[in-house]
């Protein structure tokens, strides 16, 4: 069974700095890892998708690794902005025909403080 | 629609009452999901839609949830003598299509669902 986890599972920085998340899953078998943020309230908003023959992706500010072999990802935030707080969430996509499920890390909640 | 979108946002119910969720995906999405988030739980698959019909109903809690899909868009997920355990936000979400390689997911908004 899948299992991914994410630590710390709240983080508080000073604005501007640079942050890592990390995500990590037990089953190396995967089509794709997705990272998410949601802020309080609401519905999740997808921020990058790393295919498994990907080794990163970037958008903006923000850069995610994925290191499939060990089971890893890291989302990279660049000079972090208080609207950056925010859950952030991890999911991975099996790799298995028929199984379409995302299974999601519980997720790190993210303080940016001015 | 310009994303997925879910009525109602907020619904209260008494326990043993039935509800009904409604989820709208983005145009063209062949691939409808449901999640459902529970407080301090993480979040939980229910079931998922391609086309009209859903491949893996695994995800449901119980046969008091269930779930279709009409014209391979709006879906509905209906809870049957609801009890307290079953409040939650449900989520929906749609993709372009599976079986491929890449098939980002994007969420609506959610229904939080309070049963008293």
């Amino acid at each position: 069974k899948q299992e991914v986890t994410q630590i710390p599972a709240a983080l508080s920085v000073p604005e501007g700095e640079n942050l890592v998340l990390n995500c990590s899953f037990t089953d190396s078998a995967i089509y794709n890892l997705q990272w998410f943020r949601q802020d309080p309230g609401k519905g999740l908003t997808s921020l990058l998708l790393i295919q498994s023959s990907q080794r990163e992706q970037t958008s903006g500010r923000l850069n995610a690794s994925l290191d499939k072999s060990s089971g890893r990802s890291t989302l990279y935030i660049a000079a972090s902005q208080p609207g950056d707080s925010a859950t952030y969430l991890c999911a991975v996509r099996p790799k298995k025909v028929g199984n379409e499920k995302l299974t999601f890390g519980t997720g790190t909640r993210l303080t940016i403080i001015p | 629609g310009a994303g997925v979108s879910q009525s109602p946002s907020n619904k209260v119910t008494e326990k043993g009452k039935d509800v009904e969720l409604r989820c709208d995906p983005i145009s063209g999405h062949t691939a409808l999901y449901w999640y459902r988030q529970s407080l301090g739980q993480g979040l939980e698959f229910l079931i998922y839609f391609q086309g009209n019909s859903a491949p893996d109903k695994s995800g449901l809690p119980s046969d008091r949830f269930s779930a279709e899909r009409t014209g391979g868009s709006v879906s509905t997920l209906t809870i049957q003598r609801t009890q307290q355990e079953d409040s939650a936000v449900y989520l929906c979400a749609s993709s372009l299509a599976i079986y491929t390689g890449y098939n980002e997911q994007f969420f609506g908004p959610g229904t939080r669902l309070t049963v008293l």
